[in-house]
């Protein structure tokens, strides 16, 4: 089993709509989590972090978590078609004071039409 | 302007031919790290500095050297690269507390390819 996984999509949603992204994670330990956004040949831009159960949001940009059931998605209001680009989501499973172990999942591509 | 940089963007060499890519940052993190992406693959990490004088290998850190001398900077040193070697470079850097881990900036990439 893979430590962080990802629908690899394409997701594709009309504009305006909510696009919903997924992860699954395999380490109970995990205590950070992180959504970046990656435009094709682009490094990996942070978009959100999460670290407690719930909701948080950002804009049009709203991240749930649930350790008991090891998920964490994003949520993107109002989809844009600038918001086209892969969606990665990272955890954190390392558990030692200062340690940290960012593990990648693949990525959902998300296409948004106009 | 906070920043990660590295350098060079792009480069193209031949099997066997010592490379260094350079990474450095100016936010004063104590944490850097050095990833490859590959199609089909995702991100991949090769090494990881918690600070000056500490560093300690990733996932991949076959064919891979780094070294942190200073806390801003943190090459990554190919000394004999190989054509399986070929992939997208990514540095990152963050602060660290405790058992969180605050958020990691990325460099804009280096696209290495090895003939």
């Amino acid at each position: 089993q893979k430590e962080v996984e990802q629908n690899s999509g394409p997701l594709s949603v009309p504009e305006g709509a909510i696009a919903s992204l997924n992860c699954t994670y395999s380490d109970r330990g995990s205590q950070s989590f992180f959504w970046y956004r990656q435009y094709s040949g682009k490094s990996p831009e942070l978009i959100m972090s999460i670290y407690s159960n719930g909701d948080k949001e950002d804009g049009r940009f709203t991240a749930q978590l649930n350790k008991a059931s090891q998920y964490v998605s994003l949520l993107i209001r109002d989809s844009q078609p600038s918001d086209s680009a892969t969606y990665l989501c990272a955890v954190n499973t390392g558990r030692d004071t200062g340690f940290q172990k960012l593990v990648f999942g693949t990525g959902t591509r998300l296409l948004v039409s106009p | 302007e906070a920043q990660v940089t590295q350098n060079p963007r792009y480069l193209i060499t031949v099997t066997g031919k010592k490379l260094t890519v350079t990474c450095s940052q100016n936010m004063n993190h104590e944490y850097m790290s050095w990833y490859r992406q590959d199609p089909g693959l995702g991100l991949r990490q090769i090494y990881y500095s918690m600070n000056v004088e500490v560093t300690d290998k990733g996932d991949v850190p076959e064919g891979y050297k780094v070294s942190r001398k200073e806390k801003r900077n943190f090459p990554l040193i190919l000394e004999s690269p190989s054509p399986n070697q070929t992939s997208l470079y990514f540095c990152a850097s963050s602060s660290s507390m405790g058992t969180i881990s605050y958020e990691q900036y990325f460099g804009p990439g280096t696209r290495l390819t090895v003939t």
